[in-house]
Parts: C-alpha cells; sequence; structure tokens
C-alpha cells in the first residue's frame, strides 16, 4: 500500500537559519509531489509541484527552493529563514490520472 | 474574486443535525475535492468528483458541473465531525486550488 511520510511534525527555528523538509512516498512509482504551505488563518498555498526527478515547478516566487534528488522523494529548503515563512507545510502526491491526492502529516514550522 | 469560494466560513450546529458545506468554483476543472483538516492540522481526503454524488458512511458529496457548485452533506452530524472542510478543484496540470475552509463545530 502506498504511504507518505514527512518529517520532522515541529520544528521550531531562529531567523536567518536554514531548513530542510523532507517528504518520501511509498508503494508507488513516479508519482507528482507537490509542497502546501498553510499559514495561519489562511488556505492552503501550493509552493512547488514536480512531475518527475530533477523536475520542479515554482509557483510562488519566495525564499524557499524544492528538489527532487530521488523518484519517491521531495525536498523543500531554505537557506535563510524569514519570519514570514512560519507555518503549517504540507507534502502530498498523486498519481496524476485523477485518483486523488495523498497528504503527509504536515510540519508546524516556528520561526522566531 | 477567489477561483474556488466557500460558504460558509463558520458553522456551529447541534449534535444529529444535518449539515451542508457549499463550494462554488469560476475556473475549468477536471475534478473537485472534499478534505477533512483536523485541528493536528493532518488532511485527510474524503471526496474526488468529477460528476453526479458520491456517498460514504454520513458523507455526501454532489457535484453540478454547469452550476459550478459543490455541495458536502453530513447526516446525523456527531462531535467527532468538528474539523476544517476544504473544497478544492484541480486543474489539467493536477495542481490544486483551494477554498479557504469551512469550519465546523457540532456540540453535543
Amino acid at each position: 500500500s502506498q504511504t507518505i511520510h514527512q518529517w520532522p511534525a515541529t520544528l521550531v527555528q531562529p531567523v536567518g537559519s536554514p531548513l530542510s523538509l523532507e517528504c518520501t512516498v511509498e508503494g508507488t512509482s513516479n508519482p507528482n509531489l507537490y509542497w502546501y504551505r498553510q499559514a495561519a488563518g489562511r488556505g492552503l498555498q501550493l509552493l512547488f509541484y514536480s512531475v518527475g526527478i530533477g523536475q520542479i515547478s515554482s509557483e510562488v516566487p519566495q525564499n524557499l527552493s524544492a528538489s527532487r534528488p530521488q523518484d519517491r522523494q521531495f525536498i523543500l529548503s531554505s537557506k535563510k529563514l524569514l519570519l514570514s515563512d512560519s507555518g503549517f507545510y504540507l507534502c502530498a502526491w498523486s498519481e496524476g490520472d485523477w485518483r486523488g491526492y495523498t497528504f503527509g502529516s504536515g510540519t508546524r514550522l516556528t520561526v522566531v | 474574486k477567489n477561483e474556488v469560494e466557500q460558504s460558509p466560513q463558520n458553522l456551529t450546529a447541534q449534535e444529529g443535525e444535518f449539515i451542508t458545506i457549499n463550494c462554488s468554483y469560476s475556473v475549468g476543472i477536471s475534478a473537485l475535492h472534499w478534505l477533512q483538516q483536523h485541528p493536528g492540522g493532518g488532511i485527510v481526503s474524503l471526496f474526488m468528483l468529477s460528476s453526479g454524488k458520491k456517498k460514504h458512511g454520513r458523507l455526501i458529496a454532489t457535484i453540478n458541473i454547469q452550476e459550478k457548485h459543490s455541495s458536502l452533506h453530513i447526516t446525523a452530524s456527531h462531535p467527532r465531525d468538528s474539523a476544517v472542510y476544504i473544497c478544492a478543484v484541480s486543474n489539467s496540470n493536477y495542481q490544486l486550488i483551494w477554498g479557504a475552509g469551512t469550519k465546523l463545530i457540532i456540540k453535543p
């Protein structure tokens, strides 16, 4: 069966520090992978999506970046965090053929 | 105007009541999704619709493609149904466009 792992669950980081959030998928191959962010009191915003290894599309310009070094691994990074980067980050995958989406458990990031 | 509009934003009801949450969208879609987000933040996909109606337990989702409207119904609501319900539509690039969510509280 397919599963998705996202870690860490919570993270408190100082302004200016780097960030690395990791998401891995099991039980499927060549999934579409997504990073979403939910700021306090707001809806989910698509940050990045990937349809294959090394293929990253960015939806919102910001100081975050994403990489897909392996088929089932999706990493969200930042070189220097801003206070405005605080929020709830969700990784998701889909098979791209409208079988729906599966979401990771999320990472609550607080930048202090 | 947001591409996906949900109403109401907040809904408080008594246990046992019939609940309806509405979603309207203004873009072309390949499918519409209803998702549930619990206080801890985790999101669960409830339904994916491209036409008609789907039922799962006490949850029913309908979509009218011509009117670009969908509804999520909960029958015999229970306090454990309390959550944020999110409508999202997917486009031809498999991306989700999200509504702002409806916060539902069911009181015992």
